[in-house]
């Protein structure tokens, strides 16, 4: 069965730091694509960051590049997310989601963490 | 980037009715459209990806249609545990983006 555990979301004063984890199992972590997509309270979903399998490539939205980097490990089967210069707007549920890709390059999220949430606040 | 517009922003249903939620994309995007579903407190759910095929588990009476521009996801006989939020998205150009979300409550 595919898991993804999400871990790290904290409180935080503006302009802190953050780092959140996903854990990896049940699927052969280091041949899929991971991202990171967040939802602020009572809002919709927003797409934050891609990584390639190899950890090599990566893509971020424009309201957290340069503030936010995603890496992997797979040999511990972890992604990551670490985040500088938190904002208040920054506030949400992260979520870890695998991406599969089918065809001609139908890509789409089949599985999702639980979510961890980010709380930034003075 | 490519904005993704969802009507209704909320529906209210009986279970039975046959409910459909229409997404519209800002430009073209073939059928690289996807559909999620949402419940209060839970991660989203893959319905729906390319447009029309169904995700493996996700019930018959889930099916979407549509390409270039305009998109329907439709639930042919309401459940009373498919009342949550539904998200369409788009992967044809990065940056990938979501539609607002249609909450859909029983009535």
């Amino acid at each position: 069965e595919v898991q993804l555990v999400e871990s790290g979301g904290d409180l935080v004063q503006p302009g802190g730091s953050l780092r959140l984890s996903c854990a990896a199992s049940g699927f052969t972590f280091r041949t899929y694509w991971m991202h990171w997509v967040r939802q602020a309270p009572g809002k919709g979903l927003v797409w934050v960051s891609r990584i390639n399998s190899e950890g090599s490539s990566t893509t971020y939205a424009d309201s957290v590049k340069g503030r936010f980097t995603i890496s992997r490990d797979n040999a511990k089967n972890t992604l990551y997310l670490q985040m500088n210069s938190l904002r208040v707007e920054d506030a949400a549920v992260y979520y870890c989601a695998r991406e599969v890709a089918v065809g001609e390059s139908w890509e789409f999220f089949d599985s999702w963490g639980q979510g961890t949430l980010v709380t930034v606040s003075s | 980037d490519i904005q993704m517009t969802q009507s209704p922003s909320s529906l209210s249903a009986s279970v039975g009715d046959r409910v459909t939620i229409t997404c519209r994309a800002s430009q073209s995007i073939s059928t690289y459209l996807n559909w999620y579903q949402q419940k209060p407190g839970k991660a989203p759910d893959l319905l729906i990806y390319a447009a029309s095929s169904l995700q493996s588990g996700v019930p018959s009476r889930f099916s979407g249609s549509g390409s270039g521009t305009d998109f329907t996801l439709t639930i042919s006989s309401l459940q009373p545990e498919d009342f949550a939020t539904y998200y369409c998205q788009q992967n044809y150009n990065a940056p990938i983006t979501f539609g607002q979300g249609t909450r859909l409550d029983i009535k």
